[in-house]
């Protein structure tokens, strides 16, 4: 199955730096690749998704960049604001083929805090 | 336009007891997934619905759990003889697709504390 790993556990900025967050997965056949900002209390939250035919994606303040060949994709968050601050989650589904859509398997989560 | 919606938010139940959640996931989607959630971890895939049909069970999901989703539309997930270790954030998504990985969207759960 599929092993995500993700880095840092922790991260401190503060307000107006940048903010990288990194995922490493197992599963070479993975096609896609998403980001979620969980609020305290809150489900998760979709912020940004790739795909494995495109190697960087950008919305606003916030970028995903993927290298197939290292298996490793990452989060990149510019202009950090206070609300910035939540647990960030990766995760990648296996490709098992056919039927196996939407087994996401999440990294371990990244604890952001920005100082204002 | 509502997202998806889980009710109850918060269970508290005993040790022994059985307990229903439920899913109403995004209007048309046709995908349902259930997740569960522990403190300082990131959600754990439990089973998943196109429409109707469950297609895959988790092998976290033990013989004392059950998911319907009857008609295609809204789910439920039963959990009983509850144990300590189901404690946790159970967590409902849903997105609209055939084929192909397309974009979870996640409910804010229910918290299931087993005293």
């Amino acid at each position: 199955g599929e092993n995500v790993e993700q880095h840092p556990s922790t991260l401190s900025v503060q307000e107006g730096d940048s903010a990288v967050i990194k995922c490493t997965y197992s599963d070479s056949a993975s096609n896609y690749f998403p980001w979620y900002k969980q609020e305290l209390g809150k489900g998760p939250q979709l912020i940004i998704d790739i795909r494995s035919n495109v190697g960087e994606k950008k919305d606003q303040r916030i970028a995903v960049t993927l290298n197939k060949t290292a298996k490793h994709f990452s989060l990149h968050i510019t202009e950090t604001q206070p609300e910035d601050s939540a647990v960030y989650f990766c995760a990648a589904p296996p490709n098992a083929g056919g039927t196996s859509y939407g087994k996401l398997t999440f990294g371990q989560g990244t604890i952001l805090t920005v100082h204002p | 336009d509502t997202g998806v919606s889980q009710n109850p938010r918060h269970k508290i139940t005993k040790r022994g007891q059985n307990v229903t959640f439920r899913c109403d996931p995004i209007s048309e989607h046709n995908r349902l997934y259930w997740y569960r959630q522990t403190l300082g971890q990131g959600p754990e895939f439990l089973t998943y619905f196109q429409n109707e049909a469950q297609l895959e069970k988790s092998r976290l999901l033990s013989d004392r759990f059950s998911a319907e989703r009857p008609k295609g539309s809204f789910s439920t997930l039963e959990i009983q003889r509850t144990e300590q270790g189901d404690s946790a954030m159970y967590l409902c998504a849903s997105s609209l697709g055939l084929q192909g990985e397309k974009p979870q969207h996640f409910g804010d759960g229910t918290r299931l504390s087993i005293l």
